[in-house]
């Protein structure tokens, strides 16, 4: 089951623009975080959010997380070629299970 | 990837055999997971295992099977059963569950 799902599918934007992607999900969350996947690579944690947070930054990330909407946003400041990657969240729904629920993904493509 | 090591990178079997992955990790960690992936799709997760000697199957555990003999390993065989193997799969582990995962470069399995 895939509990996020990632908006657009697709982005492809200039160097030194701003990139947002949105995820929604349908249940309740402990947290949610945030990975980068380079082409045929393995995925790295970009940002944790919890449930009582708001918005959280990291460098030229930022995230912000609405419960009541059940969405979250990672906005990507002044973009670079080397950005260009598919990002994913990832949602925990705590309990016993302690398992991450991915999303589908965004591609993202920074043009030099 | 630092800190887990899956091989081999690239595998190709004929339908009908058993393979195994390997998904190595010296980051002390307890939790380790195994997820597949398919093109342009997100993660799904196959079994996971919160402590050594025990694991659970995850959403799509049918034609897998795994061990956790060893903290530091969490095989993975892919059975003959498993009607579409062809995939990229990836292992990771975490440090308590709903905390951030670390994820291997990926064994991308080819079978004909």
């Amino acid at each position: 089951s895939q509990q996020g799902e990632e908006d657009p599918q697709a982005l492809s934007i200039q160097e030194g623009e701003n990139a947002t992607m949105n995820c929604s999900y349908k249940t309740s969350i402990n947290n949610l975080q945030w990975y980068r996947q380079n082409s045929g690579r393995g995925l790295v944690h970009l940002i944790l959010i919890r449930s009582n947070e708001r918005e959280k930054h990291s460098g030229r990330l930022r995230v912000t997380l609405d419960t009541s909407k059940k969405s979250s946003s990672l906005l990507i400041t002044a973009s670079r070629a080397a950005d260009t990657a598919s990002y994913f969240c990832a949602t925990d729904q705590g309990g016993a299970t302690n398992k991450l629920i991915f999303g589908t993904g965004t591609l993202l493509a920074v043009q030099p | 990837d630092g800190g887990i090591t899956q091989s081999p990178k690239y595998l190709f079997r004929k339908e009908g055999q058993n393979v195994t992955l390997s998904c190595e990790q010296n980051l002390n960690h307890d939790a380790m997971y195994w997820y597949r992936q398919d093109p342009g799709q997100g993660l799904r997760l196959i079994y996971y295992s919160q402590i050594v000697n025990d694991f659970q199957k995850g959403d799509i555990a049918e034609g897998y099977s795994v061990s956790r003999e060893k903290k530091e390993s969490f095989p993975l065989t892919v059975t003959s059963a498993q009607k579409n193997p062809t995939a990229f799969y990836l292992c990771a582990s975490s440090n308590g569950g709903s905390l951030e995962q670390y994820f291997g470069p990926g064994t991308r399995l080819t079978v004909t």
